[in-house]
């Protein structure tokens, strides 16, 4: 099945640096991938689309400023989160599609971010 | 009220059981209806996807769409100690790109 390959698994970073958040497809093409966000035992709360090769579309109440997105190849997005704070603490979790229309979506292993 | 309901539990069941597993939504457009499986710390994985109403079955998985009562269900037969995961529902409308809406996800314990 489609394999989706997030990276790195877990971070920790001080107060006011920035961290990045890759996720690749890897067996396959993906002109759109998503970001989604997750806080303990809740579920997945989309941040924003990635398109490749132009700017992503955000959902409503999410800092396209603070997170970054940028999907420059087929196969990579990146999620970028800046000036991070300890209120950005969360389980992010990237996905992608397999072909176009609606498919199911596969998703990365996510990424503990903890800021201190 | 949340486009789609899901009773997060937690549902406990001894190891042998049959397991059901259940969603609500509001909105009439969705017409693609998924099942993932999320360990802690770990991603969603797909386990089930279907279109429209019916049923499909794959091993001891089955889900079922019901979009007149506008309820879906995930079966799971002879469930073992390492089913025990967060199951969530997810569904999508064919108007709606390749946006997923998620219900709040059921926690699966099966005990031993």
């Amino acid at each position: 099945g489609a394999v989706v390959s997030q990276h790195p698994s877990r971070v920790i970073c001080k107060s006011g640096t920035s961290v990045k958040i890759e996720c690749r497809s890897l067996d396959f093409q993906a002109t759109t991938m998503f970001w989604y966000r997750q806080f303990p035992k809740q579920s997945l709360m989309l941040m924003a689309t990635s398109n490749e090769g132009s700017k992503a579309t955000y959902e409503q109440g999410v800092e396209k400023d603070k997170f970054l997105i940028n999907h420059a190849s087929l196969t990579l997005s990146t999620l970028t989160v800046t000036s991070a704070h300890p209120e950005d603490s969360s389980f992010y979790i990237c996905s992608a599609r397999e072909g176009t229309g609606v498919s199911p979506l596969h998703f990365g292993n996510g990424t503990r971010l903890t800021v201190t | 009220q949340k486009e789609v309901e899901q009773d997060p539990g937690p549902l406990s069941v001894p190891e042998g059981a049959i397991v059901s597993l259940n969603c609500t939504y509001s909105n009439s457009a969705f017409q693609y209806f998924m099942w993932y499986r999320q360990y802690s710390r770990k991603g969603p994985e797909l386990l089930m996807y279907t279109y429209s109403s019916g049923n499909k079955e794959d091993g001891r998985f089955t889900a079922q769409v019901d979009k007149s009562s506008k309820y879906i269900s995930l079966f799971i037969r002879d469930s073992q100690p390492s089913d025990s995961a967060t199951y969530l529902c997810a569904m999508s409308a064919q108007n709606a790109g390749n946006m997923l809406t998620f219900g709040g996800g059921t926690r699966l314990m099966v005990k031993p």
